[in-house]
Order: structure tokens, then sequence, then C-alpha cells
């Protein structure tokens, strides 16, 4: 099956640190979507992507679909103490799957 | 517009125990799903459902049955519980851009 492999597993990092995270695919995707979530909280999306290059912000999130339309990557500018939580990426390859795959996530510690 | 909530938040059941998790959108859209999330695991989907009416397996279906008879209602139901099952389980909503609820955290004890 699809399998998505995201980077790094988690990072610790100061408050106004840059920060980029990343996912692989071992196949196509027509759509790529990051999402944050905080404790206790489901899973809230950040970003959608539908265009291989397409690069847009959200905010101090940045988030590029890769050329080859198997990865992705999501960059957060100027980080505060809020942005503490786990980013996932996910793909949906379109057409009759109607399935998102999931990365495992990356956990974000920002240290004030 | 409350999106999608679940219920309950939390539960207990002790291992053989039988539950319903109750999922309900008003968003109008026709794909459901559910998933689980257990630490290191990343978003597992159980079941998904294409429409009212219809239902399909995910990746780990196994110990699950759901039902959709109306569209905006999807549950997931436990027939005998088992600790395997201790997770959190999430509604999500949609389809290229998946919607999530609060989740229900589950304890089989």
């Amino acid at each position: 099956g699809q399998q998505l492999n995201q980077s790094p597993q988690s990072m610790f990092i100061q408050e106004g640190e840059d920060v980029s995270m990343n996912c692989t695919s071992s196949s196509i995707f027509n759509t790529w979507l990051w999402y944050k979530q905080d404790p206790g909280e489901g899973p809230v999306l950040l970003i959608a992507l539908y265009k291989a290059g397409e690069l847009t912000s959200n905010g101090r999130l940045t988030a590029q679909f890769g050329i080859t339309r198997k990865d992705s990557f999501l960059n957060i500018s100027a980080s505060i103490p809020s942005d503490v939580g786990i980013y996932f990426c996910a793909g949906h390859s379109g057409g009759s799957n109607y399935k998102l795959t999931f990365g495992k996530g990356t956990l974000l510690t920002v240290n004030p | 517009n409350a999106g999608v909530t679940q219920t309950p938040k939390f539960r207990v059941l002790k291992t053989g125990q039988s539950m319903t998790l109750l999922c309900a959108q008003d968003m109008n859209h026709e794909y459901m799903y559910w998933y689980r999330q257990d630490p290191g695991m990343g978003l597992r989907l159980i079941h998904y459902s294409v429409g009212e009416g219809t239902t399909a397996k995910g990746e780990v279906p196994d110990g699950y049955n759901v039902s959709r008879l109306k569209k905006q209602n999807f549950l997931l139901g436990l027939e005998s519980a088992a600790p395997s099952q201790t997770s959190v389980y999430f509604c999500a909503t949609g389809r290229t851009e998946a919607f999530f609820g609060q989740g229900t955290r589950l304890t089989v004890v």
C-alpha cells in the first residue's frame, strides 16, 4: 500500500527559530495536506495543496507540493510557543481512491 | 455550526463489553471515516463510508463494525472490547480535505 515517510520524527527548537519538515511518498499524490494536532484535540487542517509545484502560505506557515508529486514540505517561520504540537502530512491519490494516507507525524517542541 | 462532533469524549470499558461511538457532521459531506491513533503509529483507518448506506473496510477493521444509516451520522461499534482496542478514536469527514472531530479516548481494562 501507499506509505508516507515524514521527517523528522521530533524537533526541539528555540522560540524565534524557523522549522522545516517534509514528507516523501512511494507513489504519486494529487493532493497534499498538512495538519496540526494540539494535545487532547483532533487534527486541524493547516494547508491544502493541489498542484505539483504549488507553494501556499498560511500566516507563518508555507507548504509546497513537490514537482515529482511524491513529496511535500512545511516550513514554519519565527516559531512561537503555541506552535507546539504534532504536525501530520497526508496525501490523496485521487480518482476512485477515497482514502487519505497519513505520515506518522512530527512532534514539535518550542522552548520559550 | 458544530462541524464534526464525537460522543462520548471519554470511556472506560471492561474486556468483553460492547459500545458504540457516534460521529455526527453538519457539513453535508458524503465521505466519513473512522481512525484510531496510537503512539508511534500515526492515524490508521478503521472503516469508511462514501455515502448513506455504504461502508467499507480500512487498514485495521478487525474487531469493529460500522453503520451509516443517515448521511450525517457514522457509528463505530465494538462488539467485544479488548485491551488492544485502547486508543484514541477520531471521526473525519470530507473527500480531498478531511475534517476531524475532537476524538474519543477509550480505555479497555
